[in-house]
């Protein structure tokens, strides 16, 4: 079985641009999440999906931050423009619907901005 | 505010020794608790995990042990190898609400 997925594994753009980065789940999982790591610091907790629908949302950063995931499979989140303060390392989680609390996580993506 | 306290940083053990990371948290409704190993280039990975209705959990040579009172919980790595170099988080979560919310992490270096 597939684990997730996340492309880029890293990306470098320079502050005002925008980037766009994709989380394949494994299959069949309705649960995925967004999570970012600043430098040195904890993983937060950026939002929650449940097939299509956003079920939190609560720690976006700001409307800079955009995340879909059309029709329940990939899930992608767009940052524009980007800051140089959005630089970390972006990890997606999926967990199946009624699972044990276990979330797979993927390799993540590293973001620099410049 | 930091919701989970972790520590230490960093943390260099030898071959065979036992590993110990700490961590604290506040949110009394709290009611899961994992830790999570990533390896270099890798995603994070549960470890173990342990609910609130005991107090030591073990899985071959990772044991966790659990202070509700203190609210404090803690990962013991028995007869620490250098495969188990790693940066391992805890992290903890709301029965019904799987976000987690992870503690700053820490780097474990086991020297032969």
């Amino acid at each position: 079985e597939a684990g997730v997925t996340q492309f880029p594994s890293h990306s470098v753009i320079e502050k005002g641009q925008t980037v766009t980065l994709r989380c394949d789940p494994i299959s069949g999982h309705d649960n995925l999440y967004w999570y970012r790591r600043v430098m040195g610091k904890e993983i937060k907790f950026l939002l929650h999906f449940v097939k299509e629908s956003k079920q939190d949302e609560s720690g976006m950063p700001n409307n800079r931050f955009l995340a879909e995931r059309t029709g329940g499979t990939y899930s992608t989140l767009k940052v524009q423009p980007a800051e140089l303060e959005d630089s970390g390392v972006y990890f997606c989680a999926s967990l199946p619907r009624g699972g044990d609390n276990e979330q797979f996580f993927g390799p993540g993506t590293r973001l620099t901005v410049l | 505010q930091q919701q989970v306290k972790q520590s230490p940083q960093s943390l260099i053990v030898q071959k065979g020794g036992i590993s110990i990371i700490n961590c604290a948290y506040e949110n009394t409704a709290f009611d899961y608790f994992p830790w999570y190993q990533q390896f270099p280039g890798k995603g994070p990975a549960l470890l173990i995990a342990i609910r609130p209705d005991v107090s030591e959990k073990k899985e071959g040579r990772f044991t966790i042990s659990f202070n509700k009172s203190a609210k404090q919980f803690s990962l013991h790595i028995m007869d620490s190898q250098p495969g188990d170099s790693a940066t391992y988080f805890c992290a903890a979560s709301i029965f019904g609400n799987e976000k987690l919310t992870f503690g700053t992490g820490t780097r474990l270096t086991i020297i032969p």
